[in-house]
Parts: structure tokens; C-alpha cells; sequence
């Protein structure tokens, strides 16, 4: 079974630019999740999907803004960027969006803002 | 309010030295769960184990063993005869809610150094 797929692996951008991360989950799984990794906070929680419908969100400001698609596979946007948006962007996925779901987590998308 | 507290930020032992790495949570549910993940330097992390809150029992598979204890709060997890494979970051994780408004919350992680 293919894992959680997250394209590209690596991104540079420059500041007040946006940009598109993909995420094709596991497949068979509706849930959809995405975090935020920095070495200063951790793993933040981003915004939570499950059949296109976005069903919880974390703290971080309206640029940051997602979707999920038929087939279950997300996208992440996020607009106007800045310094503070460097960091590693996990996509995880399972099967049922319930809170005894382990979540399966892909590699990750490296961000860097110049 | 949730949170999960991972108070080893970085731990450094030499190979086939026992170490245990610590999780404290704060939760007000009765129902929540309880994870642990390993981060390699790949990025990916990857799912270790899950513990309800009504199962204390504690588990062992292999080397790893995990210790839940609810009268503090704690899921802790020791690595025996450690190895250099066992290197990366691991986190704890704290999940409650019912379908559609859970939560999934993280420790900070601890950096596991297995020398040579």
C-alpha cells in the first residue's frame, strides 16, 4: 500500500509570493490533516479535511488556506509569504478522522523564504 | 485545556545504554489517546504506538517498551540496548474529542543521540 505522498520535497521562495503544496493520502483514507513543523514550535496543527469538507483549523492567520478534492487528496496554499513561513509542512492522513486514528504521516514539503 | 509536555529536549547515550523518554499530558477528558511517533532525519514520522485511556496495560514489542501511568499523567517510553538506528527525534501525541471536533496534539519532541 503506497504511503502519503507530498509534492515537491523542497521549495524556494521569496517573500510576498504564494505557494501550492500537494498531499495524495494513503489511499482509502478520508482524513486529511496538515501541520507545520519549525525547530522553535514543534509540530503545529494546521487545518484538518475530511470528504472536502474542512473540519478543524488551528491557529495560524487567513493566508494559510486549504482543500481537499474528490479522490481525498489536499492542497495547501498559503499567500503573501514571509520569513516566519520557512519550515517543514507535514501532510498526514487516516482512515477515519477519529481521535484513535493514528495519523500516517508523508515526508514532508521543505519550505524556505528568502 | 490539552497539552503535552516533552521536558527532554535532547538526550544523548552511547549504544546498548537503556533509555527512557518522557511524556507528561493534561487533558480534562476521560476518553483520549495516546501516540508515540519517530521522526528520522528523513522527515517522515512514523506511528510507534497508540494507548487509549482506559487500557494502563503497558506493552512491550522488542527492544521498546512503553509505560502509561494516569495518576501522573505520564506515557512514557524506554528504548533497551539502544542502537545508532534508534537516532531521531520522538514525539508524543494526545488525541480526544469525538468524530469531527477532535484534537490532535503534539510534544515538542525529545532528540534521541545513540553513539557509537
Amino acid at each position: 500500500k503506497a504511503g502519503v505522498t507530498q509534492t515537491p520535497r523542497y521549495l524556494i521562495k521569496t517573500r510576498g509570493q504564494q505557494v501550492t503544496l500537494s498531499c495524495s493520502p494513503i489511499s482509502g483514507h478520508r482524513s486529511v490533516s496538515w501541520y507545520q513543523q519549525t525547530p522553535g514550535q514543534g509540530l503545529q496543527f494546521l487545518f484538518e479535511y475530511f470528504s472536502e469538507t474542512q473540519r478543524n483549523k488551528g491557529n495560524f492567520p487567513g493566508r494559510f488556506s486549504g482543500r481537499q478534492f474528490s479522490n481525498s487528496r489536499s492542497e495547501m496554499n498559503v499567500s503573501t509569504l514571509e520569513l516566519g513561513d520557512s519550515a517543514l509542512y507535514l501532510c498526514a492522513s487516516s482512515a477515519t478522522g477519529t481521535a484513535n486514528q493514528p495519523q500516517h504521516f508523508g515526508d514532508g514539503t521543505r519550505l524556505s523564504i528568502l | 485545556a490539552q497539552k503535552v509536555t516533552q521536558a527532554q529536549t535532547e538526550i544523548s547515550v552511547v549504544e546498548k545504554e537503556d533509555v527512557t523518554l518522557d511524556c507528561v499530558y493534561e487533558t480534562r477528558d476521560t476518553t483520549y489517546y495516546l501516540f508515540w511517533y519517530k521522526q528520522p532525519p528523513s522527515g517522515e514520522l512514523v506511528f510507534l504506538i497508540r494507548r487509549n485511556s482506559f487500557d494502563e496495560q503497558n506493552e512491550i514489542s522488542g527492544r521498546y517498551s512503553w509505560n502509561f501511568q494516569k495518576s501522573t499523567s505520564s506515557f512514557n517510553f524506554t528504548i533497551t540496548a539502544s542502537q545508532v538506528v534508534d537516532s531521531a527525534v520522538y514525539f508524543c501525541a494526545l488525541s480526544e474529542g469525538t468524530s469531527g471536533t477532535y484534537k490532535y496534539i503534539f510534544g515538542t519532541g525529545t532528540r534521541l543521540k545513540v553513539l557509537a
